[in-house]
């Protein structure tokens, strides 16, 4: 398994306070993305990075900030938690962001689970 | 704009075989993924198909139809623990992101 960690593992805040989700990785990948995952719309992704300090939007950006000082690390904020920020956050990595013969797939985290009361 | 498509449901019998079937709409084609996701898990990665044709990996195969933008994936000799949701991404890189874009999963429960 690909060495992925996110932590917390869960999580209950109240709304409009701020959140902090990380995800570190120990594969040494160039691509690290966070993506929710909510019930009957899949996975969507928020932000993902393509190296340390370039990061970019994902489909679903709007109220969420990323940050990635290393490369094993790669945070996801919250300014001000909303109720329709309740979900499931999964954090990925890949080795390649074009594919290659191989794909380069996306390997995941174990996933937060966060409530926003 | 990309649009992929998956049955939201199906059930198969103990020992059956079950094809789970992804339809895509995109404007580049640069691979196909499947994963499977258990509930309350992360998603594992199953398979990738670039090009037409089937892939096969033990109990599992994916084909791919690019003309047709067509994939399945194929479950030989179903056993209870691959009851799970069955997820099919697509990389488009038309707009200039390789990111895969998912479908919204197809859960499968199998029965004994």
């Amino acid at each position: 398994d690909a060495g992925i960690t996110q932590s917390p593992r869960h999580k209950v805040t109240e709304t409009g306070t701020p959140v902090t989700l990380r995800c570190h990785q120990t594969e040494n990948h160039r691509y690290m993305y966070w993506y929710r995952q909510d019930p009957g719309h899949g996975l969507r992704l928020i932000h993902y990075s393509y190296g340390v300090k370039d990061t970019d939007k994902g489909e679903v950006s709007d109220g969420y900030s990323v940050s990635r000082s290393k490369t094993e690390d790669f945070l996801l904020t919250l300014e001000s938690a909303t109720s329709s920020q309740t979900s499931v956050y999964f954090c990925a990595i890949s080795e390649s962001g074009t594919g290659g013969t191989l794909g380069s797939p996306l390997h995941f985290g174990n996933g937060t689970r966060l409530t926003v009361t | 704009g990309q649009n992929i498509d998956q049955p939201t449901e199906m059930t198969a019998t103990e020992g059956a075989i079950v094809q789970i079937n992804c339809t895509y709409q995109t404007s580049g084609f640069n691979g196909l993924f499947w994963y499977q996701q258990h509930a309350g898990e992360a998603p594992t990665f199953l398979s990738y198909n670039v090009l037409d044709g089937l892939e096969e990996k033990g109990r599992f195969s994916s084909f791919l139809s690019r003309s047709k933008g067509y994939s399945y994936l194929l479950l030989k000799e179903l056993q209870m623990k691959d009851s799970a949701s069955y997820l099919c991404a697509v990389r488009d890189p038309s707009g200039g992101s390789y990111i895969p874009t998912f479908g919204r999963g197809t859960s499968l429960i199998v029965h004994p």
